[in-house]
C-alpha cells in the first residue's frame, strides 16, 4: 500500500512559467515532508522540507505548500527554467522511515 | 562536510551469480543507513535500513539481504541474482539527531542478465 502517491507521472511546462507538482499521502502520522530533484543515472538531491506545524515554506524559486486536512502537498517553481528539467519526487517521514512516491517528470521547454 | 560513495557504478551480472554494493559515509558518525531500489519507469522502493552496527531491517521480502559491519558502512548482497533484481541501486544516509533529511549517494545500476 503507497503512503505517498504522486499521480501525475509526467509535466511540461513552458520556461518562465510557473511549475506545480502535487503529492498526496494517507498517514496522519507524516510530520516531516520533503521535495527531492533527480536527474537519471544519479542519487536524488534534497531540494526543499516542510514539517506539519507549518503550511508554507520557501527557498529561493522554489516553495512548498501543505495542507494537512487535504492530506496533500505541492511545490512550486517559479519561475520555471529548463535546468529544472528532472524528476521530483516527494518524500514523508515518519520514525527512521522515508516514505517516497513514484515520481514526476518535469519537462521546462525552452 | 558529509559525503556518501557507492561503488560499483554500474554491474552486469548473470543470473544465478553474487551481488555485492558496498556503500560508505564520511564526516559523520552513527548515521541511519538505507538502501533503496529504483526499477525502471518506477519510484523508490526501501529495501533496507539500520539504525546501527549489526542491526538491519527489512521491508521487502526477496533474495537481497544487508549488512552493517562498521559504523558507516551498509552492504547489499544477494547469493544469487534473478532477472527482477535489475534496477537502480541507492544508498542514503540520514542523521539519528535529526532524522528530518535523507541524503543519498550517487547509485549503483545494475544489469541482470
Amino acid at each position: 500500500d503507497q503512503q505517498v502517491k504522486q499521480n501525475s507521472p509526467s509535466l511540461s511546462v513552458q520556461e518562465g512559467r510557473i511549475s506545480i507538482l502535487n503529492c498526496d499521502y494517507t498517514n496522519s502520522m507524516f510530520d516531516y515532508f520533503l521535495w527531492y530533484k533527480k536527474y537519471p543515472a544519479e542519487g536524488p538531491t534534497f531540494l526543499i522540507s516542510i514539517s506539519s506545524i507549518k503550511d508554507k515554506n520557501e527557498d529561493g524559486r522554489f516553495t512548498v505548500f501543505l495542507n494537512k486536512s487535504a492530506k496533500h502537498l505541492s511545490l512550486h517553481i517559479v519561475p520555471s527554467q529548463p535546468g529544472d528539467s528532472a524528476v521530483y519526487f516527494c518524500a514523508a517521514n515518519n520514525f527512521n522511515k522515508f516514505y517516497f512516491g513514484s515520481g514526476t517528470k518535469l519537462n521546462v521547454k525552452p | 562536510s558529509q559525503t556518501i560513495h557507492q561503488w560499483p557504478a554500474t554491474l552486469v551480472q548473470p543470473v544465478g551469480s553474487p551481488l555485492s554494493l558496498e556503500c560508505t559515509v564520511e564526516g559523520t558518525s552513527n548515521p541511519n543507513l538505507y538502501w533503496y531500489r529504483q526499477a525502471a519507469g518506477r519510484g523508490l522502493q526501501l529495501l533496507f535500513y539500520s539504525v546501527g552496527i549489526g542491526q538491519i531491517s527489512s521491508e521487502v521480502p526477496q533474495n537481497l539481504s544487508a549488512s552493517r559491519p562498521q559504523d558507516r558502512q551498509f552492504i547489499l548482497s544477494s547469493k544469487k541474482l534473478l532477472l527482477s533484481d535489475s534496477g537502480f541501486y541507492l544508498c542514503a544516509w540520514s542523521r539519528r539527531t535529526d532524522t528530518d533529511t535523507q541524503y543519498f549517494g550517487p547509485g549503483t545500476r545494475l544489469t541482470v542478465l
